[in-house]
C-alpha cells in the first residue's frame, strides 16, 4: 500500500525567510499525483500545490514551489518570503488512479514575527 | 459558488445514539469520499463512492455506513457511536479522472 511520510512534526521560520517541508512516499506506480494541503486554525483543507508525476518540471504557485525527485520518491514544499498567514498544518498527499488520497501525518509550521 | 458543504459543523453526542453527518456538493462530481483526521495520523479514508449507488470501503470503515442515492449527497452514518469515533471528519469530492479533491469545512464530533 502506498504510504506518505512527513518526518518533521513541527517547523518554525522567521517572517520573510524561506522554509522547506519534507515529504517522502512509497509507491510502485509510475503515473500519480502529489499534493500539498494547508490547514489553518479554521480546519479548512486548502490546496496549496499539486504535481503530476509524469511532469519533470517542478510545480510553482507564487511563493510556493516543490522539489519533486521521482527516483528518490521525495516531494518537498518550499515557502519563500514566509508570511504570518502561512502558519498552519501542512499535509503532503498522494493519489493514484482516482483511488483514495493518502496523507502524511502533517507538519505544523509556526511563523515568527 | 462551487463548494462542498457539511452539516453539522460541531456535534456532541453520547455513546450509542445514532447520528448522520450530511455532505453535499454542487459541482456535479462523480467521486465523493469521507475522511477522519486524528492527531499524528493525518487523514484516513473511511468510505468512498465513484457514482450513484456505488460505494466502497476505505482504510477505516468499521462503525460507519454511507449511502449515495443522489449524485450531490453522500451522508455518513454512525449507527452506534463510540468514544473512539471522536474525531474531525471531512467530506471531499472530485470529478472522475480529475485527481484534485475539494474538501468540505469539516465536522468536529465528540462522543461521550
Amino acid at each position: 500500500a502506498q504510504t506518505v511520510t512527513q518526518s518533521q512534526p513541527e517547523m518554525s521560520v522567521q517572517e520573510a525567510e524561506t522554509v522547506t517541508l519534507s515529504c517522502t512516499y512509497d509507491t510502485s506506480e509510475s503515473d500519480y499525483y502529489l499534493f500539498w494541503y494547508k490547514q489553518p486554525p479554521s480546519r479548512q483543507m486548502i490546496l496549496v500545490i499539486r504535481q503530476e508525476a509524469y511532469k519533470q518540471q517542478n510545480a510553482t504557485e507564487n511563493r510556493f514551489s516543490v522539489n519533486f525527485q521521482k527516483a528518490a520518491k521525495s516531494f518537498s514544499l518550499k515557502i519563500s518570503d514566509s508570511q504570518l498567514g502561512d502558519a498552519a498544518m501542512y499535509f503532503c498527499a498522494y493519489r493514484y488512479n482516482n483511488n483514495d488520497m493518502r496523507f502524511g501525518a502533517g507538519t505544523r509550521l509556526t511563523v515568527k514575527p | 459558488e462551487a463548494q462542498v458543504t457539511q452539516n453539522p459543523r460541531y456535534l456532541i453526542t453520547v455513546t450509542g445514539k445514532k447520528l448522520t453527518v450530511t455532505c453535499s456538493q454542487n459541482m456535479n462530481h462523480e467521486y465523493m469520499s469521507w475522511y477522519r483526521q486524528d492527531p499524528g495520523l493525518g487523514l484516513r479514508q473511511i468510505y468512498y463512492s465513484m457514482n450513484v449507488e456505488v460505494t466502497d470501503k476505505g482504510d477505516v470503515p468499521e462503525g460507519y455506513k454511507v449511502s449515495r442515492k443522489e449524485k450531490r449527497n453522500f451522508p455518513l452514518i454512525l449507527e452506534s457511536p463510540s468514544p473512539n469515533q471522536t474525531s474531525l471528519y471531512f467530506c471531499a469530492s472530485s470529478l472522475l479522472g480529475e485527481e484534485t479533491q475539494y474538501f468540505g469545512p469539516g465536522t468536529r464530533l465528540l462522543v461521550l
